[in-house]
């Protein structure tokens, strides 16, 4: 069976940090991958997605960047955080059930930038 | 319009009754929708999936999908106070899954 896993679960980091959170997938291979971050009492925002190793898709400009160094890794970073990169940062892959992709959530990181 | 849009609630029934959740999508939607669970500081969990017009069941989950109104519904009966959490719908546009921002059930005992 495949698991996602995500590290660290928690960090507290200052302003002009960086960042570096990490993503793995067990069980498949190839995987599509994402990113995603819910800011408290809100809904998830795609920030990147990948179809395979080195292959980065960004949705939103911001001071992140992800990267895909082998095909079941994925890591979002930061040069330097901002107040406003709090919140709870989801990574996902998709497998195809049937006729569609369903998609399958890690266990998240809870970041908080003081 | 949003891709995905859901009443954001709060939802509150009490225990053992029907909570009904709906979920409205526009035209750049493909025909593939989700249902997702989310318990307070946890990751969202994919509990149901509906890809055809009518009923899917599963449990004391009913998933419907209205397809001529554009609408997707998540009923949960005889709803217990673990049901209480957000409830994410979710549908394909272009490959990538758009959520909507959540509707937040409460079951009271």
């Amino acid at each position: 069976s495949q698991t996602i896993h995500q590290w660290p679960a928690t960090l507290v980091q200052p302003v002009g940090s960086p960042l570096s959170l990490e993503c793995t997938v067990e069980g498949t291979s190839n995987p599509n991958l994402y990113w995603y971050r819910q800011a408290a009492g809100r809904g998830l925002q795609l920030l990147f997605y990948s179809v395979g190793i080195g292959q980065i898709s960004s949705e939103v400009p911001q001071n992140l960047s992800a990267s895909r160094p082998q095909d079941r890794q994925f890591i979002l970073s930061s040069k330097k955080l901002l107040l406003s990169d709090s919140g709870f940062y989801l990574c996902a892959w998709t497998r195809l059930a049937g006729r569609s992709y369903e998609q399958y959530f890690g266990p998240g990181t809870r970041l908080t930038v003081t | 319009q949003k891709e995905v849009e859901q009443n954001s609630g709060p939802l509150s029934v009490p225990e053992g009754a029907i909570a009904s959740l709906n979920c409205t999508y526009s035209d750049r939607v493909s025909q593939s929708f989700f249902w997702y669970r989310q318990y307070s500081g946890k990751s969202p969990e994919l509990i149901m999936s509906i890809y055809s017009n009518g009923d899917k069941e599963d449990g004391r989950f009913t998933a419907q999908l209205n397809k001529a109104s554009q609408y997707v519904s998540l009923l949960i009966r005889d709803s217990q106070p673990s049901d209480s959490a957000t409830y994410l719908c979710a549908a394909v546009v272009n490959n990538d899954m758009r959520f909507g921002a959540g509707t937040r059930l409460t079951v009271k005992p």
